[in-house]
């Protein structure tokens, strides 16, 4: 498989519910991102990882905890959610983090859609 | 306060003919801007960018131009195919090594067959 794979792809959990969303990419890349997408809103940046280290936590609540075991692997643990909340999880990868302009581009996985009740 | 801006949340353009897609920035420190087209159920992936060195970049029927004056920029169709229809979403970021993006809301675009 290549790419950047995210599972699951949907997800419906209650409020009291712990989960986790998981993504792996394929490409050998070094900066692992976490993106979330609300209705009618921009992709937010909620986290970044560089060579397995947090770099950015873009002051995303504590029930979102993001877990990085390897340059390969990236999660998201998921606990006491809250119904707005409920949003596409889009995980994505860049070979380093030298940024856009350095001609980094992201590579997106297919998003997880949760659906908090 | 959305940095990025794409006023048109849809756009539906006939076979054939141009596709304009618009995007307005406020921070004057964005000097990288990215356009990413994204399908349903699969992730954003790379279209075209463009730096703030250049005023128009250019990669077979995408051509992206960028105002700075203005602080605007659009993405040219051409010709359209219905498989360009998608969300496409505007980015930017700064050039001060890793510089997060900043996203624009989308614009969804439908070509007629």
């Amino acid at each position: 498989e290549t790419g950047v794979t995210q599972t699951p792809r949907h997800l419906v959990m209650g409020m009291t519910n712990k989960k986790s969303l998981k993504c792996e990419q394929h490409l050998g890349h070094n900066a692992m991102y976490w993106y979330k997408q609300s209705a009618k809103k921009p992709l937010e940046l909620m986290f970044v990882y560089s060579l397995e280290e947090r770099v950015e936590n873009n002051s995303v609540p504590s029930r979102f905890s993001p877990e990085c075991p390897n340059s390969s692997h990236l999660f998201l643990h998921l606990h006491t959610l809250q119904p707005e909340d409920s949003a596409l999880y889009l995980c994505a990868s860049s070979q380093d983090m030298a940024g856009a302009a350095g001609g980094e581009t992201q590579y997106f996985g297919p998003g997880t859609r949760l659906l908090v009740l | 306060d959305q940095q990025v801006k794409q006023n048109s949340p849809s756009l539906s353009v006939q076979e054939g003919r141009i596709s304009i897609l618009n995007c307005d920035y406020t921070n004057s420190m964005f000097d990288y801007f990215l356009w990413y087209k994204k399908y349903p159920a699969e992730g954003p992936t790379f279209l075209i960018s463009i730096s703030s060195i250049k005023d128009k970049n250019e990669d077979g029927r995408f051509t992206v131009f960028l105002n700075k004056s203005a602080k605007h920029l659009s993405l040219h169709i051409v010709p359209s195919q219905p498989g360009d229809s998608a969300v496409y979403f505007c980015a930017a970021s700064g050039s001060f090594g890793n510089e997060k993006l900043t996203f624009g809301t989308g614009t969804r675009l439908t070509i007629i067959p």
